[in-house]
């Protein structure tokens, strides 16, 4: 069966310091991964996917992942955080259907 | 602005009530995806129809039921309602009938159950 876990329920990190999100997947095969943001009282946007090739993807606002099938991984960085980065973030995986993590809610301070 | 508009935004009613949230997906979008977001289960997937047929099941309880139009909107029914179905539950599109493709995100109908 597949599966998504996001470790972090919330984290907090220091406008203009570095970020990682982290996600871990269950999946039989090669999965599309997905990166999605939420502002409060928004629906989720994308932030990135990845299918196959270069296992280094970006996405848009300056964020990355990297998918990592040796740890079935698919990590969301972020060199340096905005105010406006705070948000709550989603990894999802597609197969049969979309799912989703818990999320993972970012706060950033001043 | 994703192109999904969802519909009432709020909604408050009482246990044992019937309501309909609608959905217009995106312009060319054929798949319609239905999601429960709450505190204690986040998103949960309910059900997912591309060009009116239904294409895959979720966790979608008996008491909801879920429909594609020909003109591609979507409906959620959700009856005799309880106090655990108070949830924030939207509406995606996708051009793709599996699973694959991005998803586009209304902005949800937030439902109180008192």
């Amino acid at each position: 069966a597949q599966s998504v876990t996001q470790p972090d329920i919330h984290i907090t990190v220091s406008e203009g310091a570095s970020l990682e999100l982290r996600c871990n997947y269950s999946y039989g095969a090669t999965p599309y991964l997905f990166w999605y943001v939420q502002s409060p009282g928004q629906g989720l946007q994308l932030l990135l996917k990845y299918f196959s090739g270069d296992t280094l993807v970006q996405g848009i606002k300056g964020f990355e992942a990297e998918f990592k099938r040796s740890q079935s991984s698919f990590n969301l960085r972020k060199p340096s955080v905005h105010w406006s980065d705070a948000a709550e973030y989603f990894c999802a995986i597609a197969g049969f259907k979309t799912i989703f993590g818990a999320g993972t809610r970012l706060f950033v301070k001043a | 602005d994703s192109g999904v508009t969802q519909t009432p935004k709020h909604l408050i009613t009482a246990t044992g009530q019937r309501v309909t949230l609608r959905c217009s997906p995106r312009s060319g979008d054929l798949s319609v995806y239905w999601y429960q977001q709450s505190l204690d289960q986040g998103l949960q997937f309910l059900i997912q129809y591309y060009n009116g047929e239904e294409r895959a099941k979720g966790n979608i309880l008996e008491r909801f039921s879920a429909q594609q139009f020909p003109d591609l909107h979507s409906e959620l029914n959700l009856s005799s309602l309880e106090l655990g179905d108070s949830a924030l539950y939207f509406c995606a599109s996708s051009d793709r009938q599996g699973a694959t493709g991005e998803l586009f995100f209304g902005e949800g109908s937030r439902l109180t159950v008192l």
